[in-house]
């Protein structure tokens, strides 16, 4: 089956700290990767994808590169800033071409905490 | 409305209650999906509705819960003879074609309590 796995948070860093939040998945076939934000009190909202190998997504400074060899797609950001303080959710979505179900599986999120 | 629309935004209810979740995903999306958020959980998958066809409903947790989605548009989300441990956010979530291919669009969830 498919299955993602992210960091346990809560991650607290400093403002202006660089930011690794780690991603890795398992997946039958050949999947999309995806970065969701929920700030608090909002929804959650796309904040990067990549849907092929070596591909990287990029969005308000977080970047995530598509790693097939260690089936990796950590966010990292330079510079974080207060404002970046939020719930985030690696996920993937991987196709069928037989159709079925091909919603987004969740990691389960990493609560970032951005001091000033 | 430009956005995802869930109602109501908060449910308080008594163990063995019915409760139904409304959805209203963005217009011209035929796909929508439900999802649970359980504290320490991340999202659980529970249904998803693709234009016409048979919905997908092999994330839903019991014969307690079941969706359907009206007209290609509104979804309501029924529980039936709530417990406790259904206790969550609700998230909804349209797209334009399969989650591959165009990104999910959330709406700000109904958050159950069941006491």
């Amino acid at each position: 089956g498919n299955s993602v796995t992210q960091m346990e948070g809560p991650v607290t860093l400093s403002e202006e700290a660089f930011l690794t939040i780690n991603c890795t998945y398992t997946a039958t076939g050949y999947p999309s990767l995806f970065w969701y934000v929920q700030y608090p009190g909002e929804g959650l909202q796309l904040l990067l994808k990549a849907t092929k190998a070596d591909d990287k997504g990029s969005n308000k400074g977080f970047e995530a590169t598509y790693r097939k060899e260690t089936t990796s797609f950590h966010l990292e950001k330079g510079s974080v800033q207060v404002s970046d303080s939020a719930v985030y959710f690696c996920a993937l979505s991987v196709s069928y071409s037989g159709g079925g179900a091909d919603g987004l599986t969740f990691g389960k999120g990493t609560h970032l905490i951005i001091q000033p | 409305g430009a956005g995802v629309s869930q109602s109501p935004s908060n449910k308080v209810t008594e163990k063995g209650k019915d409760v139904e979740l409304r959805c209203d995903p963005i217009s011209g999306h035929t796909a929508l999906y439900w999802y649970r958020q359980s504290l320490g959980q991340g999202l659980e998958f529970l249904i998803y509705f693709q234009g016409n066809s048979a919905p997908d409903k092999s994330g839903l947790p019991s014969d307690r819960f079941s969706a359907e989605r009206t007209g290609g548009s509104v979804s309501t989300l029924t529980i039936q003879r709530t417990q406790q441990e259904d206790s969550a956010v609700y998230l909804c979530a349209s797209s334009l074609a399969r989650a591959g291919n165009s990104p999910l669009h959330f709406g700000n969830g109904t958050r159950l309590t069941v006491t």
